[in-house]
């Protein structure tokens, strides 16, 4: 079992609709979790850091925690064709500990 | 305020040579950490600094890898000799120090795409 799992998509949705990205974790002490956008060429940009359980907005963007479930999601309200990129989901079992990461979920808005 | 800085961006070379990589963390960030993104996949951790010392290389593969922090700010990633497998993007990131109870954020910097032919 992979210790961060998303799959690897291509999820495709139209311009304007909700996108939806999931993220398992194997590991149950895990305490910080993370989601990066990364365009195709460059490096990875922080858009989203939760913590504990719940949701937690920021404009168009909502993280979504279960820590019983050990389950990370990302909503993208509003979806515009420059949120085509891949997003990593990352965790990490404490402060400044290092981040394991998932293989990323591609998502493509189409126009 | 200035992000992660790293050169150089691209770097080609041959197996069995040598090459490095340096990195400048976002001024105040007593951690630093050296990432490696095979094409496909997500980033995966080589070394981690907290000021000078190492806090983490158990991924390193350390017959050919080798880094360092001196003074607790810039570092470098030598490859020496290079393998075919060893192409990649090599990443740094930086975060404040962890403190109790407080999470802090991982920043990237631009990265370096080693290719080894």
């Amino acid at each position: 079992q992979k210790e961060v799992e998303q799959n690897s998509g291509p999820l495709s949705v139209p311009e304007g609709a909700i996108a939806s990205l999931n993220c398992t974790y194997s590991d149950r002490v895990s305490q910080s979790f993370f989601w990066y956008r990364q365009y195709s060429g460059k490096s990875p940009e922080l858009i989203m850091s939760i913590y504990s359980n719940g949701d937690k907005e920021d404009g168009r963007f909502t993280a979504q925690l279960n820590k019983a479930s050990q389950y990370v999601s990302l909503l993208i309200r509003d979806s515009q064709p420059s949120d085509s990129a891949t997003y990593l989901c990352a965790v990490g079992k404490s402060s400044g500990d290092k981040l394991t990461f998932g293989t990323g979920t591609r998502l493509a808005v189409r126009p | 305020e200035a992000g992660v800085a790293q050169s150089p961006r691209y770097k080609i070379i041959e197996k069995r040579q040598s090459v490095a990589f340096w990195c400048n963390p976002i001024s105040g960030h007593a951690t630093l950490y050296w990432y490696q993104q095979i094409l496909g996949q997500g980033p995966k951790l080589l070394i981690q600094f907290q000021n000078n010392g190492v806090v983490d290389d158990s991924q390193l593969p350390k017959d050919r890898f080798s880094a360092e922090r001196l003074k607790g700010v810039d570092s470098t990633l030598k490859i020496q000799p290079a393998k075919l497998e060893d192409s990649a993007v090599y990443l740094c990131a930086s975060s404040l120090s962890p403190g109790t109870g407080t999470f802090y954020e991982q920043y990237f910097g631009p990265g370096t795409r080693l290719t080894v032919t």
